[in-house]
């Protein structure tokens, strides 16, 4: 069965920086794209950025472009998201998701239980 | 970007009734629009990708329609399982999302 689970999410002080990770099981990790997506408390989803499978192609939001950083170890079939400089609009859980088809990254078909992180003084 | 504007933001409903979620994209995004279930406390499922298609072990009374601008998502004969928030994504441009369709017990 494939699965998802997300960890590191914490409280952090505006200006702070945290990193996330996702482990993956259940199907070839290396195969697919793979992504991070956020949800503000009683709020809608929001994508956040995209990693290829490869390594070599990421893309962010322009919310965060320039402040998180994603990566990947596919030999710990492990995702990662950096986040610097945080603000207290980052705030939110952070949900793993997994690209559809091998090779690209068109819809999210399987999505941890996420991750909160908190941004407070 | 892409503005994803779901109707209505909330729908009530009794269980066996049809609900009609409407999701309109600022240009046109193809057919490629996926749609997806939140329940309270869980993570999104995807339900339906490419306008029409329905994903792995999504029941026959979920339905998706349409391409370009304007999509919907009926689901017939509501189940108590239905009840839940439901949000467009289109991959046309990047990654977007609607803000979503409370569909709620009346």
């Amino acid at each position: 069965e494939m699965h998802l689970l997300e960890s590191g999410g914490n409280l952090v002080q505006p200006g702070g920086s945290l990193r996330l990770s996702c482990t993956a099981s259940g199907f070839t990790f290396s195969n697919y794209a793979m992504s991070w997506v956020r949800q503000a408390p009683g709020k809608g989803l929001e994508w956040v950025s995209t990693m290829s499978g490869n390594r070599l192609y990421t893309d962010y939001a322009d919310s965060v472009q320039g402040r998180f950083t994603v990566s990947r170890d596919n030999s710990r079939n492990t995702l990662y998201l950096q986040l610097t400089s945080l603000r207290a609009e980052d705030a939110a859980t952070y949900y793993c998701a997994k690209g559809d088809v091998p090779g690209a990254l068109h819809y999210f078909d399987l999505w941890g239980r996420g991750t909160l992180v908190t941004v407070s003084s | 970007e892409i503005v994803l504007t779901q109707s209505p933001a909330t729908l009530s409903l009794s269980p066996g009734e049809t609900a009609t979620l409407s999701c309109r994209a600022s240009q046109s995004v193809n057919n490629y629009l996926a749609w997806y279930q939140q329940r309270p406390g869980q993570a999104p499922r995807l339900l339906m990708y490419d306008a029409s298609n329905r994903a792995t072990g999504i029941p026959i009374r979920f339905t998706g329609s349409g391409s370009g601008t304007d999509f919907t998502l009926t689901i017939s004969n509501l189940e108590p399982e239905d009840f839940a928030v439901y949000y467009c994504q289109q991959r046309s441009s990047s990654w977007t999302f609607g803000q979503g369709t409370k569909v709620e017990i009346k």
